[in-house]
């Protein structure tokens, strides 16, 4: 079945303590991204990936980290976190024309104390 | 800047009534149009889009109409139903190769029976 998996799909955490969400998906897309959802402000972009090694900012990416060593890998990497990234996050893929659909996986529901 | 504008909801119809959801967008050039949908807890869902001026978008009952003179791609839907709750965003692709998308704050509708 072609998708996108993210884990854990739901972390509670402390000020400080780096994590890692893993994404992953199984179509060969060349583009992923990150987004997160916050009540009344949508979803911004965090970090968006080209292909295996190409990396680049969105709206919010402070923060944040991202690497993409693999095609089908894109992990989010927060080294040290913050309340105000308490969220829910999104890891979404897409083959390679802009036009085409973002397939989104099923989120994951971050809080940091 | 780009940026997508959608009616603030939530949205409650009773099943069988009609559904418009509006869009309006501000944008440099002439960017593609979708609207994505979520249902409850899940991730994001492409349920239409339309790429260039009066092209016209449908899905599953859904239909949305790219304006360029009004800059607007609002969402229709003649009769819903109570299995079409969701949340629906709004989003347009700015220009480029990246193909990056920015959603609007998203519509809230419940459809009770």
């Amino acid at each position: 079945e072609a998708q996108v998996t993210q884990n854990p799909r739901y972390l509670i955490t402390v000020t400080g303590k780096k994590l890692t969400v893993t994404c992953s998906q199984n179509m060969n897309h060349e583009y992923m991204s990150w987004y997160r959802q916050d009540p009344g402000l949508g979803l911004r972009q965090i970090y968006y990936s080209m292909n295996v090694e190409v990396t680049d900012k969105g709206d919010v990416p402070e923060g944040y980290k991202v690497s993409r060593k693999e095609k089908r890998n894109f992990p989010l990497i927060l080294e040290s976190p913050s309340p105000n990234q308490t969220s829910l996050y999104f890891c979404a893929s897409r083959q390679g024309w802009p036009d085409n659909e973002q397939f989104f996986g099923p989120g994951t529901r971050l809080t940091v104390l | 800047g780009d940026s997508v504008t959608q009616m603030e909801g939530p949205v409650t119809l009773s099943e069988e009534a009609f559904l418009t959801i509006n869009c309006t967008y501000t944008a440099t050039g002439y960017p593609s149009l979708f609207w994505y949908v979520q249902y409850p807890g899940e991730g994001l869902q492409l349920l239409l889009k339309a790429t260039k001026a009066d092209d016209k978008g449908s899905n599953k009952g859904f239909e949305a109409t790219y304006r360029k003179e009004t800059t607007s791609f609002h969402l229709e839907k003649g009769s819903v139903q109570v299995s079409d709750s969701a949340v629906y965003f709004c989003a347009l692709r700015i220009g480029g190769s990246q193909g990056n998308l920015i959603f609007g704050k998203g519509t809230k509708l419940s459809v009770k029976p």
